[in-house]
C-alpha cells in the first residue's frame, strides 16, 4: 500500500498562475482533507471531503478550490495564485468522520509562488 | 471554539535524558486528543492518541495521558535517542474529525 500520495512534490508559480494539486489514496477512506502548514501556525484545514460527492471549506478556504473526483482523489485547485499561498500543502485521509479516527497524511507539496 | 497551546521550542536534549512536551487544550465536550510527530521532510504520522479522559496513549516509548480536569494532554518520553529528533504536534479533534493542531514543537537529540 503507497497510503496517501500527493505530487507534485515541489512547484513554483508566479504571481496569477493557477495550478492543481494532485491527492489519491489507496486505503479505501471515506473522508479527506487539504491542510496548509505554515511556520509558527501549526496545520490549517482548507478543504475537506466526507465522502465521495461532498465537499466542505474549512478554517482557510479563500483562494481554493478543491474536486472529489471518486473515492481515491481529491484535488486542490488554485485558480489565481497569490504570495500569501506561499506554503506546505498537506493532503490527508481517514476512515470516516468520527472523531476519534485517525487520519493519515501524504508526504506534502511545497509552493512557492513568486 | 477549539484550539491548542502546546510548548513553545525548540526544544533540544542530549540522549537519554527525559522529554516533556507540554499541551493544552480548549474544547466543549469530549475532544479525541492525538500526538502526531513529522520527520524532515516527510509528512506527518500519527504517534499516539486518546479518545476519553483518563486515557493513556504510548507508542515507541512515548506517552501521553488525557487529563480532562487540567485540559492536558503531555508528550513524555523518558530516554530520548537521536532518531527521535522531528517536530511534534499536539491536536485535537471534536465532533466531525476535523483536527485542530498547536504550533509544532521541534525536537533536536545531540549525541
Amino acid at each position: 500500500n503507497a497510503g496517501v500520495t500527493q505530487t507534485p512534490k515541489f512547484q513554483v508559480l508566479k504571481t496569477g498562475q493557477s495550478m492543481t494539486l494532485q491527492c489519491a489514496q489507496d486505503m479505501n477512506h471515506n473522508s479527506m482533507y487539504w491542510y496548509r502548514q505554515d511556520p509558527g501556525m501549526g496545520l490549517r484545514l482548507i478543504y475537506y471531503s466526507a465522502s465521495e460527492g461532498t465537499t466542505d471549506k474549512g478554517e482557510v478556504p479563500n483562494g481554493y478550490n478543491v474536486s472529489r473526483l471518486n473515492k481515491r482523489e481529491f484535488s486542490l485547485r488554485l485558480e489565481s495564485a497569490a504570495p500569501s499561498q506561499t506554503s506546505v500543502y498537506f493532503c490527508a485521509s481517514s476512515g470516516n468522520r468520527d472523531s476519534t479516527d485517525t487520519q493519515y497524511f501524504g508526504p506534502g507539496t511545497r509552493l512557492t509562488v513568486l | 471554539g477549539n484550539s491548542v497551546t502546546q510548548m513553545e521550542g525548540p526544544v533540544t536534549l542530549s540522549e537519554e535524558a527525559f522529554l516533556t512536551i507540554n499541551c493544552t487544550y480548549t474544547a466543549t465536550g469530549y475532544p479525541s486528543l492525538f500526538w502526531y510527530v513529522q520527520y524532515p521532510g516527510e509528512g506527518l504520522q500519527l504517534l499516539l492518541k486518546a479518545t476519553k479522559a483518563d486515557d493513556k496513549g504510548s507508542n515507541k516509548g512515548f506517552e501521553a495521558t488525557y487529563r480532562k480536569e487540567t485540559t492536558s494532554f503531555h508528550l513524555e518520553k523518558g530516554s530520548v535517542q537521536v532518531s527521535d529528533s522531528a517536530v511534534y504536534f499536539c491536536a485535537l479533534s471534536h465532533g466531525a474529525n476535523n483536527l485542530f493542531f498547536g504550533t509544532g514543537t521541534r525536537l533536536t537529540v545531540i549525541p
